[in-house]
């Protein structure tokens, strides 16, 4: 049982590059969310779904789009990348159940140039 | 939305209780409030959970007041391991509510 994985843990891109990162998870959660930590800011939320085929906005949606197409699989793409969403980016999931805890991966730290 | 707000930092010794204080007075009927802990270059994990009064687990305590406008974390004899961040969260679920404070960054020194 590996919990919530997260690809790639670092990745360096170019202003205007696209990318997509994976968030994997082993425990059948129903709920899934992305989050984005930069210093000083805390954990904000930018895009969860809350089953397969189904995404929802979150805090900080702009600049990022997400999908759900299998119930174990998160994506968030970055279709052209921005030195501002140079930040640490968690993904989690959740049981399904409100209230239930969330479950962090690892992280991804980012850097746009 | 339900905003909180912690003490940026605290300093402690080992074998110290520990009080966290989240102030979060927009709070809503259906929200709990949740606490998670932060290592650097690691994800959040949860700690303890709670509406109101009082919630025990193995590693914390979680006091609400009857008003729910603010919650306390005691850590009961923090050892250097629980040098960590601190977050509170107030929120009911899988909806774009859930807010997570600035955090507290917790140093405990020999």
């Amino acid at each position: 049982n590996a919990g919530v994985t997260q690809t790639p843990k670092f990745r360096v891109l170019k202003t205007g590059q696209s990318m997509t990162l994976l968030c994997a998870q082993d425990m059948n959660h129903e709920y899934m969310y992305w989050y984005r930590q930069d210093p000083g800011m805390g954990l904000r939320l930018i895009h969860y779904s809350v089953g397969e085929g189904t995404t929802a906005k979150g805090e900080v949606p702009d600049g990022y789009n997400v999908s759900r197409l299998k119930k174990q699989n998160f994506l968030l793409g970055l279709e052209s990348a921005a030195p501002s969403q140079t930040s640490v980016y968690f993904c989690a999931s959740q049981p399904g159940l409100a209230l239930d805890t969330q479950y962090f991966g690892p992280g991804t730290r980012l850097t746009v140039l | 939305l339900a905003k909180t707000t912690q003490p940026i930092s605290m300093d402690s010794y080992e074998g110290q209780e520990v009080n966290i204080t989240c102030s979060h007075n927009n709070i809503a009927t259906n929200d709990y409030i949740t606490w998670y802990q932060q290592f650097p270059s690691q994800g959040p994990r949860f700690i303890i959970q709670g509406y109101k009064t009082k919630v025990t687990n193995e590693v914390a305590s979680l006091f609400i007041p009857a008003d729910r406008k603010s919650s306390t974390l005691s850590l009961p004899r923090v050892s250097l391991s629980d040098t960590a961040v601190y977050y509170c969260l107030v929120g009911g679920g899988a909806t774009n509510k859930l807010i997570f404070g600035t955090g507290t960054l917790l140093a405990v020194q020999p």
